[in-house]
């Protein structure tokens, strides 16, 4: 089965500083890779996703990036506030070809922006 | 449309005790999944279900049991719980292909078996 890795584990920035968080991916069948973030307390909730017909996505602050020659993928955040404190789990999985849809996460990364 | 609803939110179970988490989503969502939430662990698949009627197991599925009578519910049992199920659970939805908006979560229960 699908197997994704993801660091740093922990994460300090400054605010106004820009973070990066990679993951790595082990099937190449995967084809559907979303970030989300999980304040504390809360539940996860999407912020950006990639298709493997495209190597980059941008939103506003936010970009993911893909390389599927080496099968790793990375959010990027510029700018960083306060707000964007919280937990990231990036995550891998097949679309279509009567895929089940199944994610597989990675263990997440505490991001903690330092005012 | 109130998304993905579940309940309880907080429990305390003992040892050997059993309990059903409940999961119902109002968005016509084929696709519904059972995850668990452990400190620095990311979420593992316990279950998920395809479709009314159509279940399958994740990556840890012992000591778990579900089903899927309606589209709309997706309830999770724990059979005589131990402590290795306190736990962080979410249950979450999605449309078939996934090609819209991602998983759906829902709030989250916290379980504790003592």
């Amino acid at each position: 089965g699908e197997n994704v890795e993801q660091h740093p584990s922990t994460l300090s920035v400054q605010e106004g500083d820009s973070a990066v968080i990679k993951c790595t991916y082990s099937d190449s069948a995967s084809n559907y890779f979303p970030w989300y973030k999980q304040e504390l307390g809360k539940r996860p909730q999407l912020i950006i996703d990639i298709r493997s017909n495209v190597g980059e996505k941008k939103d506003q602050r936010i970009a993911v990036t893909l390389n599927k020659t080496a099968k790793h993928f990375s959010l990027h955040i510029t700018e960083t506030q306060p707000e964007d404190s919280a937990v990231y789990f990036c995550a891998a999985s097949m679309l279509g070809g009567g895929s089940n849809y199944k994610l597989t996460f990675g263990k997440g990364t505490l991001l903690t922006v330092n005012p | 449309n109130a998304g993905v609803t579940q309940t309880p939110k907080f429990r305390i179970l003992k040892i050997g005790q059993s309990m059903t988490l409940q999961c119902a989503q109002d968005m016509n969502h084929n696709y519904m999944y059972w995850y668990r939430q452990d400190p620095g662990m990311g979420l593992k698949l316990i279950y998920y279900s395809v479709g009314a009627g159509i279940t399958d197991k994740g990556e840890v599925p012992n000591g778990y049991n579900v089903s899927r009578s309606t589209t709309e519910d997706f309830p999770l049992r724990l059979e005589l719980a131990a402590p290795s199920q306190t736990s962080v659970y979410f249950c979450a939805s999605s449309y078939t292909s996934g090609a819209r908006n991602g998983y759906t979560f829902g709030s989250g229960t916290r379980l504790t078996v003592v």
